[in-house]
């Protein structure tokens, strides 16, 4: 059973920008895809993004513009920069495995992280 | 667009819970076929849980009072008997096309 971790900074002012990491053990980084999920009170659950284990991205329209997912197979891990952010990206940010037949549903998630955007 | 029904849903312990979804697009995978729908479970403070994939097929432990029924473009989600632990918030969620796009969530709580 892969087991995600992720860390990152919590507290950010507008314009700052939101950098994530998410670590897998425990299950094999390749053959999946790797996505990021956040979720507000005004939004819901709201899919940021993915990327699959050889690199290729794809991103959500809504936010494509400020946003970048990466990943280093060497340590398992990925990670999500949200640029510019705003008191509208406050949320709990998730990182999470994604199983994908042309999309995907995220069978492992992390355990969040709030972050909260003021000044 | 995934619209989840009721918001908020009261039941007796022991009795049967009903949670809707639509779509607004048919989910049919044609290659599969098979429906890109999946439920998800959430308690206070912790992510989501996977519960069921395509439509109906429950994840390995998931007790099988959860059901996942439903085609094109509503589904059903159904928990047969209602134990206090199944107290959470309840997602459905689209992978057929990008963005994934998750319904608003229905409450489930103890009557």
């Amino acid at each position: 059973q892969v087991q995600l971790q992720q860390w990152g900074a919590g507290l950010l002012k507008p314009s700052e920008n939101l950098s994530l990491i998410c670590g897998a053990s425990g299950g094999s980084f390749s053959g999946y895809y790797w996505s990021w999920i956040r979720q507000s009170p005004g939004m819901g659950l709201e899919w940021i993004g993915e990327i699959s284990h050889r690199g290729s991205t794809n991103y959500n329209p809504s936010l494509r513009s400020r946003v970048t997912i990466s990943l280093d197979t060497s340590k398992n891990q990925f990670s999500l920069q949200l640029h510019s952010v705003t008191a509208a990206d406050t949320a709990v940010y998730y990182c999470a495995r994604q199983i994908n037949y042309g999309s995907g549903y995220m069978d492992n998630w992390g355990q969040g992280t709030l972050v909260t955007v003021s000044s | 667009v995934m619209t989840q029904s009721p918001v908020s849903l009261p039941v007796s312990l022991g009795e049967r819970a009903t949670i809707n979804c639509k779509s607004s697009q048919i989910l049919l995978y044609s290659s599969k076929n098979k429906h890109c729908l999946a439920w998800y479970q959430q308690k206070p403070g912790q992510p989501p849980k996977l519960l069921i994939s395509w439509a109906s097929t429950r994840e390995s432990g998931v007790p099988d009072r959860f059901t996942g029924s439903g085609s094109g473009t509503d589904f059903t989600l159904t928990i047969s008997s209602l134990q206090a632990e199944d107290v959470a918030v309840y997602y459905c969620q689209q992978y057929y096309s990008t963005p994934l796009t998750f319904g608003q969530g229905t409450k489930l709580e103890i009557k």
